[in-house]
């Protein structure tokens, strides 16, 4: 069974500040989804990595497949940005959500 | 639409009552999930078609729990005799690919209250 942790559970940030959310995984993996949720339940897919690094706007996401651990960075947050983050692996044919992440970023 | 549309939004049955809730996926997206999210919890995996094809139905927490995709489009999630346990968001997504690890557009969810 793959367990996914993420940490922290609940972060508060001012306007501006820079925030990681870190995504730990315990099986190897295909591939791995960042998702935001926003009050109301509905989820995007930000990104889908399998290795390395991708940016998105002030988005940026991070893998090392070797330390099955990811991180999400938030460049210049913005009160728009406040949302659960959610990580979830790809293994084989079943993929896993973990927990989440809720993000508040005051103005 | 161009997105993953799910109804009813909101639903909310007596214990023990029938309900059933569509998925309107991309068009096109041969991928198609369905998850349950219970209150501050991540969704978790109920089943998966391909096309029309139930490919993965192990997720479903009980036999009351039904899924179909007759023409390989749009969804529909049936609960049986419904328990307060199953009250929870119902989420809904698709993907182009037939491949479980692509990326998956996600609907809004119905949010499902069992009294």
């Amino acid at each position: 069974k793959n367990e996914v942790e993420q940490s922290p559970q609940n972060l508060t940030a001012q306007e501006g500040e820079f925030i990681t959310i870190n995504c730990s995984y315990s099986v190897g993996i295909s591939a791995l989804h960042w998702l935001q949720q926003h009050p109301g339940g509905g989820i995007v897919s930000l990104f889908m990595l399998s290795s390395g690094k991708k940016k998105h706007g002030r988005l940026i996401a991070t893998i090392n497949i070797q330390e099955k651990h990811s991180s999400l960075h938030i460049t210049a947050s913005h009160p728009r940005d406040s949302a659960v983050y959610i990580c979830a692996p790809s293994y084989g044919q079943n993929f896993v959500f973990g927990p989440g992440t809720r993000l508040s970023v005051l103005p | 639409g161009a997105g993953v549309s799910q109804s009813p939004r909101y639903k909310v049955a007596k214990r023990g009552q029938d309900v059933a809730l569509r998925c309107d996926p991309i068009s096109g997206h041969v991928s198609l999930f369905w998850y349950q999210q219970a209150l501050g919890q991540g969704p978790e995996f109920l089943t998966y078609f391909q096309n029309e094809a139930q490919l993965d139905k192990s997720g479903l927490p009980s036999d009351r729990f039904f899924a179909e995709r007759p023409e390989g489009s749009v969804s529909t999630l049936k609960i049986q005799r419904t328990q307060q346990e199953d009250s929870a968001v119902y989420l809904c997504a698709s993907s182009l690919l037939a491949s479980r690890a692509s990326g998956q557009y996600f609907g809004p969810g119905t949010r499902l209250t069992v009294t």
